[in-house]
């Protein structure tokens, strides 16, 4: 029911520790896919990217891996902070238009314990 | 401050009222995107204009809702006759025209309670 979609998926990891914060997809259509995160009250903020073409990509402390063949999505937060709690949404872009519509999916609430 | 902004942040009105929220995008950006979000849930696509010209509307816009961009800079979107359904937060976001993979950044959203 509606309720569902009040109940985030949860991770919670030590501060310091790594988080690994999973996606799947659906759209096989679907070439450019974005990680977000996005804190209380506040817009997404843009983390990460990849595209189709790639399987792997780091930034700093971060890293996104992409499985094309199981439509998988990973963010990997090396070293996390508490600034790093917040809710991570995974976006795929649909090639339809050309433009930037975003298709996100479930968000993961991180939670960073001291 | 140079990124996306809506105004106002917050609005609380009653049922059958309408409202009208504005967003400017980041300067130069071309493609302005409108989304709808609820507690719990990702962004939605609602519609998305490159320039003044809207391309693409979401099934989820009911002839309630109109966005605008007369001069391709800022934005509006309306909405008529509201529902307490439409209570969520309605976020714009900016990119430049480039191919499907640019940036878009978003707002901080407007916040809309319908009592």
């Amino acid at each position: 029911g509606e309720s569902v979609g009040l109940h985030l998926p949860t991770l919670s990891v030590q501060e310091g520790d790594n988080s690994i914060i999973n996606c799947a997809y659906s759209n096989s259509a679907s070439d450019y896919f974005i990680w977000y995160k996005q804190e209380s009250g506040k817009g997404p903020q843009f983390i990460i990217d990849i595209r189709s073409n790639m399987d792997k990509r780091q930034g700093q402390r971060v890293t996104v891996l992409l499985n094309k063949t199981v439509k998988h999505l990973s963010l990997q937060i090396a070293a996390t902070q508490p600034g790093d709690s917040a809710v991570y949404f995974c976006a795929e872009n649909e090639l339809t238009g050309g433009g930037n519509k975003l298709t996100f999916g479930t968000g993961t609430q991180l939670k960073v314990e001291l | 401050d140079t990124g996306v902004s809506q105004n106002p942040r917050h609005k609380i009105t009653k049922r059958g009222q309408n409202v009208t929220f504005r967003c400017d995008p980041i300067s130069e950006h071309n493609r302005l995107y409108w989304y709808r979000q609820t507690l719990g849930q990702g962004p939605e696509f609602l519609t998305y204009f490159q320039n003044e010209a809207q391309l693409e509307k979401s099934r989820l816009l009911s002839d309630r809702f109109s966005a605008e961009r007369p001069k391709g800079s800022f934005s509006t979107l309306e909405i008529q006759r509201t529902e307490q359904g439409d209570s969520a937060m309605y976020l714009c976001a900016s990119s430049v025209k480039g191919g499907a993979d640019t940036e878009a950044f978003f707002g901080q959203g407007t916040r809309l309670t319908v009592v």
